[in-house]
């Protein structure tokens, strides 16, 4: 069965630190990769996607990931975190074959001042 | 542009009802889908809609059913109404043209079933 795993379910870190969540897939077949956010109070919106060609995607917010295949990993980086990054982060797949989002547990990111 | 609405924002039913939720699409979006979130199992898609067809349908229950009319518009319904239905059902619309679309999120339902 096609699966998302995203590795902790809770970070916490200080302001100016280095963030990276992983993101890791099953499937076989062509996919596309999306990390969706959802600030305290408001709507999940996107991130950032790949769906083909450089691997390394950046997003809004100074977010970027890294799709490596032969690891079948999504990862999301930010060089330095800022306290309105507080969140909940989503890694989601849609496999080329169908419109449905496959979704990872979530990560929540809490930002110290 | 607006974005996408859900009504109503919060419901509060007993065991055994039925219920049904709304949701409006982004303008000239074609493909609406529908997910359920709770601490427990996550985010967990029931069902997508493209031009008032069904075309895609997660593993949920056949009490969970959904439609779609020709604005774009859909809603879902649940009947028989069990404590685990309670959650946060979102609603994402998109172009519908593929998988590569940006799926944009309405602010959701909250659920919740006594």
């Amino acid at each position: 069965a096609q699966s998302v795993s995203q590795h902790n379910h809770h970070v916490i870190l200080s302001e100016a630190a280095s963030l990276e969540l992983g993101c890791n897939y099953s499937y076989g077949g062509t996919v596309n990769l999306f990390w969706y956010v959802q600030y305290p109070g408001q709507h999940l919106q996107l991130l950032l996607k790949y769906f083909s060609g450089d691997p390394l995607v950046k997003g809004i917010k100074g977010f970027e990931a890294e799709f490596i295949k032969s690891k079948f990993s999504f990862n999301l980086r930010k060089p330095s975190v800022q306290w309105s990054d507080t969140a909940e982060y989503f890694c989601a797949v849609m496999p080329d074959s169908n419109y449905q989002l496959i979704w990872g547990a979530g990560t929540k990111l809490i930002i110290k001042p | 542009k607006a974005g996408v609405t859900q009504t109503p924002r919060y419901l509060i039913k007993t065991r055994g009802q039925q219920v049904t939720l709304s949701c409006s699409p982004i303008s000239g979006h074609r493909s609406v889908s529908w997910y359920q979130q709770t601490p427990g199992q996550g985010l967990q898609f029931l069902f997508e809609y493209f031009s008032e067809t069904q075309r895609n349908k997660g593993n949920f229950p056949g009490r969970f059913s959904g439609r779609q009319f020709s604005n774009s518009r859909s809603e879902m319904n649940v009947s028989t109404l069990e404590l685990g239905d309670s959650a946060l059902y979102l609603c994402a619309s998109s172009p519908g043209t593929g998988g590569k679309d940006e799926q944009f999120f309405g602010p959701g339902t909250r659920l919740t079933v006594l």
